[in-house]
């Protein structure tokens, strides 16, 4: 089944301990994203990855970091999480090239709560 | 920059049709999608614009007309399941190819 896998669904972290968010797809996509949903302001852009190596900033990058070393695996790092960082996160991929089609699939989301 | 707009909330009952209204400004305009999103879940696709006019697909229908910068998703005999959040999201060519952003959603309630 074609899907992109977050881990983990649910943390309860507490404040300057790193953690990782692992996001996963088996589509061959070569973008990949990640976004936090917080009430009243939507989905934003945390950082995206156009391919493997290629990664660059969103639109709210401050805090955390990501790497992509194959093309499969877009994880997604917090140093040293801060309280305003708990949200509901997602991974998303989608193929590259055809312009404006480029249907997201979105993982299943990780909600970070820190304390 | 960009901006979208769309209404907060809305509620509509059983077996009605609701129209949900979507205003963008952006630069690089290359189409427009929605998204419907469950509490709790992710979104999942719903429908993409890039000519003006109106796609039609079951229940749902999407309208776009670029010169307005204005898009409307129209859901016709609604039912309970419809119950959700509605992502309009504005598909931008950057240089490095499409970035997607995102309103801030409208939370639709279907009452019986």
């Amino acid at each position: 089944e074609a899907q992109v896998t977050q881990n983990p669904r649910y943390l309860i972290t507490v404040t300057g301990k790193k953690l990782t968010v692992t996001c996963s797809q088996n589509m061959n996509h070569e973008y990949m994203s990640w976004y936090r949903q917080d009430p009243g302001l939507g989905l934003r852009q945390i950082y995206y990855s156009m391919n493997v190596e290629v990664t660059d900033k969103g639109d709210v990058p401050e805090g955390y970091k990501v790497s992509r070393k194959e093309k499969r695996n877009f994880p997604l790092i917090l140093e040293s999480p801060s309280p305003n960082q708990t949200s509901l996160y997602f991974c998303a991929s989608t193929r590259q090239g055809e312009a404006g089609a480029n249907v997201l699939t979105f993982g299943a989301g990780s909600r970070l709560t820190v304390l | 920059g960009q901006n979208i707009d769309q209404p907060t909330e809305m509620t509509a009952t059983e077996g009605a049709i609701v129209q949900i209204n979507c205003t963008y400004q952006t630069s690089g305009f290359n189409g427009l999608f929605w998204y419907q999103q469950h509490a709790g879940e992710a979104p999942t696709f719903l429908s993409y614009n890039v000519l003006d006019g109106l796609e039609e697909k079951g229940r749902f229908s999407s309208f776009l007309s670029r010169s307005k910068g204005y898009s409307y998703l129209l859901l016709k005999e609604l039912q309970m399941k419809d119950s959700a959040s509605y992502l309009c999201a504005v598909c931008r060519l950057m240089e490095y190819g499409n970035k997607l952003v995102f309103g801030a959603g409208t939370i639709l309630r279907v009452k019986s």
